[in-house]
């Protein structure tokens, strides 16, 4: 089956600092990638979505100053936040899709964001 | 815009035993796909079962099984033979025509042996 990683797994970071998280598809293209934020106990919520040489669609609500997202090749994505606060802390999931119309998503393990 | 609601945020099931898990969906879309992932504590994020929408055939995957209530936009999922792995949260998830997937509350499920 389709893979995704992301790295790292889990950060810890000083308030006020930015952290970058990656996703890769590693044995596909991915032509859409989306990044989800799940707080404890709760469901994913779709952040933004990113199609590869374009600029991301945030949803609303999401400071799009404040978690960039850039996907500059088929095979990765990265969030980044910026400024990082407390409040920031959460664990981020991406996932790839294939072709348009494909007929799902593959996720990625997640990445566990500390600020303290 | 669509919605996904599960509305047990907790179930238990005897081991080997059956259980269902509820979901229901609002839509005005004819055609999506619907989804039920596993989360297990290792948080990834694993599909159990895709059903496309126009397919009347309720989908099947080994244990797992579902009811697809398109008029009543209903969709269940039948665990049977429960194992003590099956324990994690269950999201039952909505693609939309423009390729979102929405996903429900979530489901924590025990198995109790």
């Amino acid at each position: 089956g389709a893979v995704v990683s992301q790295h790292p797994s889990r950060v810890i970071c000083k308030s006020g600092t930015s952290v970058k998280i990656e996703c890769r598809s590693l044995d596909f293209q991915a032509t859409t990638m989306f990044w989800y934020r799940q707080f404890p106990k709760q469901s994913l919520m779709l952040m933004a979505t990113s199609n590869e040489g374009s600029k991301a669609t945030y949803e609303q609500g999401v400071e799009k100053d404040k978690f960039l997202i850039n996907h500059a090749s088929l095979t990765l994505s990265t969030l980044t936040v910026t400024s990082a606060h407390p409040e920031d802390s959460s664990f981020y999931i991406c996932s790839a899709r294939g072709a348009q119309g494909a007929k799902e998503q593959y996720f990625g393990p997640g990445t566990r964001l500390t600020v303290t | 815009a669509q919605t996904v609601t599960q509305s047990q945020p907790e179930m238990s099931v005897q081991e080997a035993e059956t259980v269902t898990l509820s979901c229901t969906y609002d839509t005005s879309e004819s055609d999506y796909y619907l989804f039920w992932y596993k989360q297990p504590p290792s948080r990834q994020m694993i599909l159990v079962i895709r059903q496309e929408a126009y397919k009347q055939q309720n989908a099947t995957e080994n244990r797992f099984s579902v009811n697809f209530q398109k008029a009543a936009k209903s969709f269940s999922l039948k665990i049977s033979d429960s194992q003590l792995g099956d324990a994690a949260m269950y999201f039952c998830a909505y693609k939309t025509s423009y390729d979102k997937v929405i996903f429900g509350p979530g489901t924590s499920l025990s198995v109790i042996p």
